[in-house]
């Protein structure tokens, strides 16, 4: 079990409903991210939260918002996906980065998604 | 240009043998290299950090070369339990930025 905890662990959606992926640490890192892994691809850096404050969006659609209400959760809502948007979405955590270089990330087990 | 290149494979050993994955990456200010595991249809999970003087950790050594620009890993006397598609990272140098190779897969056959 990890020390980050996403939800749900599998969704199938219709493009016009509107679902909400949650992500949970409790490792007392103050970074926290969401990324995309599709078949074949690198993993997709979508949203970096520093500090509960969002500091990097990677031109991503705005049909995914994310929400980091503390430091401890990040959400990720999901409106009128397409199903190219079908993909592993994976929430990560480090601790804040300055001070800690030889820290990676610890990630979630994931949510599948398939957009249908 | 990507900012970090992997060789996706597939890498099929048998067991026991010894294989060596290599890493680039583009942006000489690249501060952290790392090696992760990536089970099928799970999490990737870190299995290194790579230092600049290199190390070990067991069966599996991590180098890094800054001139070239680029990591390896190398595993030795590999086990079935090693199959599993191994991801390289890159730090940048400022920012919260994690840059990801595509992965490369290892199969060990029995």
């Amino acid at each position: 079990e990890t020390g980050v905890t996403q939800t749900p662990r599998h969704l199938v959606m219709g493009m016009t409903n509107k679902k909400s992926l949650k992500c949970e640490q409790h490792l007392g890192h103050n970074a926290m991210y969401w990324y995309k892994q599709s078949a074949k691809k690198p993993l997709e850096l979508m949203f970096v939260y520093s500090l509960e404050e969002r500091v990097e969006n990677n031109s991503v659609p705005s049909r995914f918002s994310p929400e980091c209400p503390n430091s401890s959760h990040l959400f990720l809502h999901l409106h009128t996906l397409q199903p190219e948007d079908s993909a592993l979405y994976l929430c990560a955590s480090s601790p804040l980065l300055a001070g800690s270089p030889l820290y990676g990330y610890t990630f979630g087990s994931g949510t599948r998604l398939t957009v249908v | 240009r990507k900012e970090v290149e992997q060789d996706p494979g597939p890498f099929n050993v048998p067991e026991g043998a010894t294989v060596a994955f290599n890493c680039t990456y583009s942006n000489s200010a690249s501060q952290s290299f790392f090696w992760y595991r990536q089970d099928c249809r799970k999490e990737p999970k870190l299995l290194m950090s790579v230092y600049s003087s290199g190390n070990e950790d067991g069966r599996f050594t991590a180098q890094l070369n800054r001139a070239s620009q680029y990591i390896s890993l190398l595993i030795r006397d590999s086990k079935l339990s090693d199959s599993a598609t191994y991801l390289c990272v890159v730090k940048g140098y400022t920012g919260n930025q994690f840059y990801f190779g595509t992965g490369t897969s290892l199969t060990v056959i029995p």
